[in-house]
């Protein structure tokens, strides 16, 4: 069975653009979550997506914001970036079958560097 | 909120030798799941081992094993027989479980302990 995949690996962007990563999950896997990784702050959790829809959202500004398309694969955007944006960006999924917290398999993660 | 608190960024031992990892974590719930991942150098991160709140009984995994002190509210990660491939940061994750564990798909990580395995 495939992994969790993350499209592209690698991003360089200026400030004030806009940015979308993209992640398609394990097959079968209904949720997925996206966490930024960032030397000074950790792994932060930005949201979660479960049938298309947002569940749950971390405590980021709205330039962040997501989607999940009927196939489960999620796409990221982050608009008007700035340099704080520099993260490595984590994509995870999990069965969530309900009733019990299944484990969450991470993907490679995408590398962006704003300058 | 919940609170995860890893007290030792950094730590390193002998190749064959046993590690101890420490996580603390504060939260009002009563029930929740712990995790330790593992996040080699430019790889993916991997999960350790879960331990379930409401189970007495430490989650073992091969050479991994947990202390779990539900009172204390400590989560300690043990690493037997040390190998060079154990090298890596390893994280303590927290995440809520309710009746449904619906939307609670979140893990709240600590900082993380970078350990380090000398041949």
């Amino acid at each position: 069975k495939a992994g969790v995949t993350q499209t592209p690996r690698y991003l360089i962007k200026t400030r004030g653009q806009q940015v979308t990563l993209s992640c398609s999950p394990i097959s079968g896997h209904r949720s997925v979550s996206w966490y930024q990784q960032t030397p000074g702050q950790g792994l932060q959790f930005l949201f979660e997506y479960f049938s298309e829809t947002q569940r749950n959202k971390g405590n980021f500004p709205g330039r962040f914001s997501g989607r999940q398309f009927s196939n489960s694969r999620s796409e990221m955007n982050v608009s008007t970036l700035e340099l704080g944006d520099s993260a490595l960006y984590l994509c995870a999924s999990s069965r969530t079958t309900g009733g019990r917290a299944d484990e969450q398999y991470f993907g490679p993660g995408t590398r962006l560097t704003v300058t | 909120a919940q609170t995860v608190t890893q007290s030792q960024p950094e730590m390193s031992v002998q190749e064959a030798e046993t590690v101890t990892l420490s996580c603390t974590y504060d939260t009002s719930e009563n029930n929740y799941y712990l995790f330790w991942y593992k996040q080699p150098p430019s790889r993916q991160m991997i999960l350790v081992i879960r331990q379930e709140a409401y189970k007495q009984q430490n989650a073992t995994e091969n050479r991994f094993s947990v202390n779990f002190q539900k009172a204390a509210k400590s989560f300690s990660l043990k690493i037997s027989d040390s190998q060079l491939g154990d090298t890596a940061m390893y994280f303590c994750a927290f995440m809520t479980a309710t009746a449904s564990n619906f939307g609670n798909e979140k893990l709240t990580f600590g900082t993380g302990t970078r350990l380090t395995i000398i041949p």
